[in-house]
């Protein structure tokens, strides 16, 4: 099972609202990802959780709060956005760091949040 | 500065020809990983590949095999007998230390009937 199953597909909020997306994974992966995909570009990576740990936030704004509650899952909690957050989201997960093998990242389907 | 280069914005390619994706890539570290990803218009990412800095042969998974050239920094995939259902965007992705995965700006390929 390389399943990772992210949750809403599909989102739009206004942009005083304030929602999460979820991400999980039952692969016991321990390091788990948020990137941000906008139209016709690579994605580009917002936060790295290591071990339930932040290892990395690429100075991403504060209206972009992620949390690890667990191995299993992943959330970012999301207040306040502008119409250029809309993007697609994407969550994934690896077996751990480093760069041996084992350490691709399977991504989920992503959500595609438009904010208004 | 840019880490994973794709220098082909877009290809077009006949249905059953092989073909071959570039990318070339810039660290310092030694040891490191390097990833192809294959994303159709539904926008989910799907793994293809895996080369490991270290590895001395290239891989191949089924269709697809990595050549590998470590002196040249280069990690192209190919695909042998393309088929309509590879007609997606192609991103070529990096490890970076123990945490961060970088992609490239991505190929966009056209298999045509």
């Amino acid at each position: 099972d390389t399943e990772v199953t992210q949750t809403p597909k599909h989102l739009v909020m206004g942009m005083t609202n304030k929602k999460s997306l979820k991400c999980e994974q039952h692969m016991g992966h321990r390091a788990m990802y948020w990137y941000k995909q906008k139209a016709k570009k690579p994605p580009e990576l917002m936060f790295v959780y290591s071990y339930e740990k932040l290892s990395i936030n690429e100075s991403v704004p504060s209206r972009f709060s992620p949390e690890c509650p667990n191995s299993s899952l992943l959330n970012l909690h999301l207040h306040a956005l502008q119409p250029e957050d809309s993007a697609l989201y994407l969550c994934a997960s690896s077996l751990q760091g480093g760069p041996g093998l084992g350490t691709e990242a399977f991504f989920g389907q992503g959500t595609r949040l438009t904010v208004v | 500065a840019q880490k994973i280069t794709q220098t082909q914005p877009g290809m077009f390619v006949q249905e059953k020809e092989a073909v071959t994706l570039d990318c070339t890539y810039d660290t310092s570290d030694q040891s490191y990983g390097l990833f192809w990803y294959k994303q159709p218009s539904s926008g989910e990412m799907i793994f293809l590949i895996y080369q490991g800095s270290y590895d001395e042969q290239n891989a191949t998974e089924g269709r697809y095999s990595l050549n590998f050239q470590k002196a040249r920094k280069s990690a192209n995939l190919v695909i042998s007998a393309s088929q309509l259902g590879d007609s997606a965007m192609y991103f070529c992705a990096m490890r970076e230390g123990d945490d961060k995965i970088i992609f490239g700006k991505g190929t966009r390929l056209h298999i045509l009937p």
